[in-house]
């Protein structure tokens, strides 16, 4: 099984740009969630997602749009990208009856 | 809030040196307390958790016991290999969307 995957593993944007994260998981878990790291600072929630079609904001969802149309997939849409979303972006994925979340590699976006 | 606070890194061990990384939190309920590790270059993965007060997860060699009296979950392991070498994170879990991370603590083991 791949787990989590998210593509892509780097990207630089300017300024206003717009861009979408894609995230996939293949173990038809419910729950999925992105998360934003700074440097030096913890995991933060941006959006989580509890099935298809149902979406909601977490601890830090400012400048940020999720989408989940299928059980597998949960892409992130940075609209208007501004620096202070420099980052690495990781997605999760785990099962309704489980606290432990599959992390995928992450994403480190650059914003300049 | 709840919040989690680990100790800064990077801690740098030789092989086979004991290793504790400290973590404390502050939660108003009864959190699930997590260690994950993240090695270079992947997600992070699940290394142990624990549920409730008293319970001691334990993983690889690693272990953990959730302090409630001192709100503690400290992460140890007894004799430290070059493998061990990543970043490992405390976190708390009060529900399947509340879930806080500590800074991250990184660690070099050194043959």
């Amino acid at each position: 099984n791949a787990g989590v995957t998210q593509t892509p593993k780097f990207r630089i944007l300017k300024i206003g740009q717009s861009m979408t994260l894609q995230c996939t998981q293949d173990m038809n878990h419910n729950y999925m969630y992105w998360y934003r790291q700074d440097p030096g600072m913890g995991l933060k929630l941006i959006y989580y997602s509890v099935g298809a079609g149902i979406t909601d904001k977490g601890e830090v969802p400012n400048g940020y749009n999720v989408s989940r149309s299928t059980t597998e997939d949960f892409p992130l849409r940075l609209e208007l990208a501004a620096p202070s979303q420099t980052s690495v972006y990781f997605c999760a994925s785990s099962r309704q009856d489980s606290y432990e979340q599959y992390f995928g590699p992450g994403t480190r976006l650059t914003v300049t | 809030g709840d919040s989690v606070t680990q100790m800064e890194g990077p801690v740098t061990l030789s092989e086979e040196a004991f290793l504790t990384i400290n973590c404390t939190y502050t939660a108003t309920g009864y959190p699930s307390l997590f260690w994950y590790v993240q090695y270079p270059g992947e997600g992070l993965q699940l290394l142990l958790k624990a549920t409730k007060a008293d319970d001691k997860g334990s993983n690889k060699g690693f272990e953990a016991t959730y302090r409630k009296e001192t709100t503690s979950f400290h992460l140890e392991k007894g004799s430290v290999q070059v493998s061990d070498s990543a970043v490992y994170f405390c976190a708390l879990s009060a529900g399947f969307n509340k879930f806080y991370f500590g800074s991250g603590t990184k660690l070099n083991v050194k043959p």
